[in-house]
């Protein structure tokens, strides 16, 4: 166990629809990352948070958005789904910055039908 | 902006036998380097990295990398695969504490018996 988590691990849903990612960081860390992973494309950064505010976006579709909260979870939003959005999607997590590098979730896998 | 190239996407090598899998970075500014390991359906576990100081950096299950800056490269090595060492295996880049990290398209390292 990573300490960081992420729910749910396994998604299908049908293209034009909308769901939400969920992940809880490690204790401690202040910044969360999320991360598109699919078999083209490989690991493509979304967008980071830091203790609330988006600090930093990525290859992030509009039809994507993502939240901190105040108790730090973060939650990724993907709507008007398309079959090419199917992927594993991970959130990571650091305590400030990229020195420490970063600890992942064991993602959640989304297939779009 | 910076970006990773990890030559060769499936390695495969003999139990017992060198591990070296290649990466080279692209980066104006001195970078952060790491090393991430994916078993199957699992997140990304840092193997080790690199910021700053000495330059041979040794990480977890007995692999090692080291930074040379005249070559651009970051090249991960184990003197003797073993059989839990088959995985994907991702370099990744950052150009300083506040930039997400970069990853390369990963190696998949398969260790025969």
């Amino acid at each position: 166990d990573s300490g960081v988590t992420q729910t749910p691990k396994h998604l299908i849903t049908a293209t034009g629809q909308r769901v939400t990612l969920r992940c809880s960081p490690r204790s401690g860390d202040l910044s969360v990352y999320w991360y598109q992973q699919s078999l083209d494309q490989g690991l493509q950064f979304l967008i980071q948070y830091y203790n609330g505010e988006e600090r930093a976006k990525g290859n992030i579709l509009e039809r994507f958005s993502a939240q901190q909260f105040p108790d730090l979870h973060s939650e990724l939003n993907l709507s008007s789904l398309e079959l090419g959005d199917s992927a594993l999607y991970f959130c990571a997590s650091s305590p400030d910055s990229t020195y420490y590098g970063y600890t992942f979730g064991s993602g959640t896998r989304l297939t779009v039908v | 902006a910076q970006s990773v190239t990890q030559l060769g996407s499936h390695v495969s090598v003999s139990e017992g036998a060198l591990v070296l899998l290649r990466c080279n970075y692209s980066s104006s500014v001195p970078p952060y380097l790491f090393w991430y390991v994916q078993y199957p359906n699992q997140g990304l576990q840092l193997l080790l990295k690199y910021t700053t100081g000495a330059t041979l950096v040794k990480g977890i299950n007995g692999f090692e990398a080291e930074f040379k800056k005249s070559e651009t490269s970051f090249h991960l090595t184990k003197p003797s695969a073993h059989m839990s060492d088959a995985a994907e295996y991702f370099c990744a880049v950052s150009t300083s504490g506040n930039t997400p990290l970069v990853f390369g398209k990963g190696t998949r390292l398969s260790v025969i018996a």
